[in-house]
């Protein structure tokens, strides 16, 4: 089975940073992996997919990147509504997901 | 507006069965492959099931294996979840999810949950 890993598991930023959220895989998943942002009491809701394809009407603030088994989220200009759990999930054989970063206000 | 609409959650006994549904509209319900995806409380999120467009295929977990049947009604336009031998680590919210459109992982519309309680 494919681990994802990601890290850290909680990060404090202010309103305007930018912060980058990580996420390593056990093995290689050719490019099939996606990050998810869920809202305390909401469902999840895709942002990313293919490692760095937006998904429509995902503001382009939001950005993934991959070097070999290790991918990243980055948040530019942070505002409190991206107050949230990121998860990231390999979907190359099953599907897997991270055990999420959670992303707070400083 | 895609919508998915799960229901069928409850307190159940360990040992026993439950079957969820999800209702989806807003899109052609048939053109798409669907998933099963939980989140126990306060914990990550957990693949549960994928089914393919047609119902023919069906992918499961190790997890679930053996347990757990997902199934689709495409002329109603609904999933199912049929979950047998439950145990209390299954506990619970359950999301339907829509798969994008040629894919099988990747999950572009998720319904709101529905809790499922195992407890004696």
């Amino acid at each position: 089975d494919t681990q994802m890993t990601q890290s850290p598991s909680l990060l404090s930023a202010s309103v305007g940073d930018r912060v980058t959220l990580n996420c390593k895989a056990s093995q290689n998943i050719y490019k099939n992996l996606a990050w998810y942002q869920q809202k305390l009491g909401e469902a999840p809701k895709l942002l990313i997919y293919n490692v760095n394809s937006l998904q429509s009407d995902i503001p382009s603030k939001f950005s993934g990147r991959e070097s070999g088994t290790d991918f990243t989220l980055t948040i530019n200009s942070l505002q409190p509504e991206d107050v949230a759990t990121y998860f990231c999930q390999q979907y190359y054989r099953g599907n897997t997901f991270g055990a999420g970063t959670k992303l707070e206000l400083k | 507006e895609v919508q998915l609409v799960e229901s069928g959650g409850g307190l159940v006994q360990p040992g026993r069965s439950l079957k969820l549904s999800c209702a989806a509209s807003g899109f052609t319900f048939s053109n798409h492959y669907m998933a099963w995806v939980r989140q126990a409380p306060k914990k990550g999120l957990d693949w549960v099931a994928t089914i393919s467009t047609s119902g023919s295929r069906t992918y499961y977990p190790d997890s679930v294996k053996g347990r757990f049947t997902i199934s689709r009604d495409n002329a109603k336009s609904s999933l199912y979840l049929q979950m047998n031998s439950l145990k209390s680590e299954d506990t619970a919210t359950y999301y339907c999810a829509r798969l994008a459109y040629s894919s099988q992982g990747v999950m572009d519309a998720w319904g709101q949950g529905a809790s499922v309680t195992v407890s004696s």
